[in-house]
């Protein structure tokens, strides 16, 4: 349960606010992702980042800007987002050669 | 891209009886097809996975089969209890070279009643 931690787990913020989400992993993993999770859709992958490097980008508006400064961290830069932005956003972690992924609890963020 | 179809939606069961989630998948080069379940407020949790190469797989009272031909793939839960109620998810996923490109259906609401 504590392999893949989320930091805040839970963020209002206003339209013109910036702030950031944070993803660590402790399972030594090489991938992580970031995902968006709202109500009556399936999950979105947003990000992906293996080896720090940058592999998918999934047509994700410039207002979420992600960093990866390590293979063990993760964050999810916010500025000025919408209402429509407010969802669960998920991060997860993979190591090369399994498939799979294991989630974090996740941020809920609302935007008003 | 891939596209994963899930239904349905909602699922209520008695407790005892069997609960089946179906998915179907679009890209064959999906080889990897694991399922999550959501309880509310917590993570996505894997329960069970399935490799393109095996037909069917089995861990107590969940099994996953595979129809790679057909492209569809099922959640069987047999003996349902309380505890199972929760959102299940499938997914199709294609190794990218060191990470997993992942699509996952809507998921399943699945209530248990006692």
């Amino acid at each position: 349960e504590t392999g893949v931690t989320q930091t805040p787990r839970h963020l209002v913020m206003g339209m013109t606010n910036k702030k950031s989400l944070k993803c660590e992993q402790h399972l030594g993993h090489n991938a992580m992702y970031w995902y968006k999770q709202s109500a009556k859709k399936p999950l979105e992958l947003m990000f992906v980042y293996n080896f720090k490097e940058q592999t998918e980008n999934n047509s994700v508006p410039s207002r979420f800007s992600p960093e990866c400064p390590n293979s063990s961290h993760l964050f999810l830069h916010l500025h000025t987002l919408q209402p429509e932005d407010s969802a669960l956003y998920l991060c997860a972690s993979s190591r090369s050669g399994a498939e799979t992924q294991y989630f974090g609890p996740g941020t809920r963020l609302l935007v008003l | 891209g891939e596209n994963v179809e899930q239904h349905p939606s909602t699922l209520s069961v008695q407790e005892g009886d069997s609960a089946v989630i179906k998915c179907t998948y679009s890209d064959s080069a999906s080889n990897y097809f694991p399922w999550y379940k959501q309880e509310l407020g917590k993570r996505p949790q894997l329960i069970i996975d399935i490799r393109s190469n095996v037909g069917e797989k089995k861990d107590q009272r969940i099994a996953v089969t595979l129809n790679k031909t057909a492209k569809h793939f099922s959640l069987h839960i047999t003996e349902t209890q309380p505890e199972d109620s929760a959102v299940y998810f499938c997914a199709a996923s294609e190794n990218a070279g060191g990470y997993q490109k992942v699509t996952f259906g809507i998921g399943t609401k699945l209530q248990v009643i006692p």
